[in-house]
């Protein structure tokens, strides 16, 4: 079964440091990618989308993410965090042929972000 | 952002009790879904609909059902809560076509509390 992994729960960086969130997938071919943004009692905002073409895309608020096809890879960067970027991020991949539109998504990643 | 309301914000229900659930949008999109957001799991999908009356179900569907009648309106029912159905509920919307239909937008979500 297609599955999303998102290994780490929990990440604290300083403020002013650069941020790595990783997420990898399991699926045959390549799917659509996606990170999205959830701060506190908030809905999910998206950051960012791969569908084809150059493997590295960049979002909204200065992320960026890369695609490696050979480790089945999508992982969110950013290099110099903020205050304002602690929240949780979810990646999300999209499975041609499945239920149209069925997005998979991690179990998440929660940022905290150090003075 | 996405023109997407959802109805009520917050809502505390009785067990056995049946339960509505509403979303919004002004976006005239074709795709809608409902999701269910639970700690350790992440997003999962209850029922999407890709079109007025046109309804299928997703990967957490029992327990739910769904009605769109009009394509700005998407409505989910829990025909008898159970405690089991505590959760953040949200919608989301899409355009379709073949990438189209991935790229889902959010809804603020409601937080349901079945005692």
């Amino acid at each position: 079964a297609q599955s999303v992994t998102q290994p780490d729960i929990h990440i604290t960086v300083s403020e002013g440091a650069s941020l790595e969130l990783r997420c990898n997938y399991s699926y045959g071919a390549t799917p659509y990618l996606f990170w999205y943004v959830q701060s506190p009692g908030q809905g999910l905002q998206l950051l960012l989308k791969y569908f084809s073409g150059d493997t590295l895309v960049q979002g909204i608020k200065g992320f960026e993410a890369e695609f490696k096809r050979s480790q089945s890879s999508f992982n969110l960067r950013k290099p110099s965090v903020h205050w304002s970027d602690a929240a949780e991020y979810f990646c999300a991949v999209g499975i041609y042929g499945g239920s149209q539109g069925n997005l998979i998504f991690g179990k998440g990643t929660k940022l905290s972000v150090k003075p | 952002d996405a023109g997407i309301t959802q109805s009520p914000r917050h809502k505390v229900t009785e067990t056995g009790t049946p339960v509505t659930l509403r979303c919004h949008q002004t976006e005239n999109h074709r795709y809608m879904y409902w999701y269910r957001q639970d700690p350790g799991h992440g997003l999962r999908l209850i029922h999407y609909s890709y079109g007025v009356k046109d309804t299928d179900k997703g990967e957490v569907s029992d327990g739910y059902s769904v009605s769109r009648s009009k394509t700005e309106d998407f409505l989910l029912t829990l025909e008898s809560a159970t405690s089991s159905q505590t959760s953040v509920y949200f919608c989301a919307i899409s355009e379709g076509g073949l990438a189209g239909a991935y790229e889902q937008y959010f809804g603020p979500g409601t937080r349901l509390t079945v005692t």
